[in-house]
C-alpha cells in the first residue's frame, strides 16, 4: 500500500500570503495525484488532478506542481475564502489519500 | 455534470448493519465507477472501495472485505454501500463519489451520510 504524508498539519497564514502544502508518497506515483479543498460539513472537492492540472472552474492562485514521490499545493495569494482543509490523493496504485492540512486565515 | 444525492442519517447499534444508497442524475449510469469514502469525525478521508456500475465488480482494501458491500441497481441509477457487524468506530460520514476510471481522481461527490453506531 501507498502511504501519503502530508505537511504540515495546520497553517497560519494572512490574506495575501503565498502558502504551500507538502505530499510525499512512500514511494513514486508517477504525478497520478490530486489535491482537494474541504470545509466544514461539506464534501471534498477536486481541486488539482494528475498533479499540475486545474480543475475547471478552480481560481488560477491555485497551482499543483511535483513528480516522483514528491507533491506541493500553492496557493499564490491566499483569500478569505480558502480557509479549509486540502487533502491529497494518490490514484497510482489503489487509492489512498494524505492525512490533511488545515489551512487558517 | 452528475448529481449524486445520498440517503438520511442512520444511527444503528452496535453489531447490526447499514445501507446506505446514492442515487445518480445527469449523465450516463453506466460510465461511472462508484466508490465510497468515509470520515470519521475531525479525522481524515478513508478510501472504502467501489463498485463498476456496468459490469457490478467490486474493488476494496483489505480492511473492508467480507465486512462491506457495495452493489448497484442500473435501472434505478442507485449504488449502495451496505456494511455489516457495526462497531462504535464505524461512526463517521460516508460519501459516495464517482468517476471515469477506477482508480482515478474523484470528479463527483454525493453530500455525505452520516452513520452514528451508539449502544
Amino acid at each position: 500500500d501507498i502511504q501519503m504524508t502530508q505537511s504540515p498539519s495546520t497553517l497560519s497564514a494572512s490574506v495575501g500570503d503565498r502558502v504551500t502544502i507538502t505530499c510525499r508518497a512512500s514511494r513514486h506515483i508517477n504525478g497520478w495525484l490530486a489535491w482537494y479543498q474541504q470545509k466544514p460539513g461539506k464534501a471534498p472537492k477536486l481541486m488539482i488532478y494528475m498533479a499540475s492540472s486545474v480543475e475547471s472552474g478552480v481560481p488560477s492562485r491555485f497551482s499543483g506542481s511535483g513528480s516522483g514521490a514528491d507533491f506541493t499545493l500553492t496557493i499564490s495569494s491566499l483569500q478569505p475564502d480558502d480557509s479549509a482543509t486540502y487533502y491529497c490523493q494518490q490514484y497510482y496504485s489503489s487509492i489512498s489519500f494524505g492525512g490533511g492540512t488545515k489551512v487558517e486565515i | 455534470q452528475v448529481q449524486l444525492v445520498q440517503s438520511g442519517t442512520e444511527v444503528k447499534k452496535p453489531g447490526a448493519s447499514v445501507r446506505v444508497s446514492c442515487k445518480s442524475s445527469g449523465n450516463t449510469f453506466t460510465d461511472y465507477y462508484f466508490h465510497w469514502v468515509r470520515q470519521a469525525p475531525g479525522q481524515g478521508l478513508e478510501w472504502m472501495g467501489w463498485v463498476n456500475s456496468q459490469t457490478g465488480d467490486t474493488n476494496h482494501p483489505q480492511k473492508f472485505r467480507g465486512r462491506v458491500t457495495m452493489t448497484r441497481e442500473t435501472s434505478t441509477t442507485t449504488a449502495y454501500m451496505e456494511m455489516s457487524s457495526l462497531r462504535p468506530d464505524d461512526t463517521a460520514t460516508y460519501y459516495c463519489a464517482a468517476n471515469y476510471g477506477g482508480n482515478d481522481r474523484f470528479d463527483y461527490w454525493g453530500q455525505g451520510t452520516l452513520v452514528i453506531v451508539s449502544s
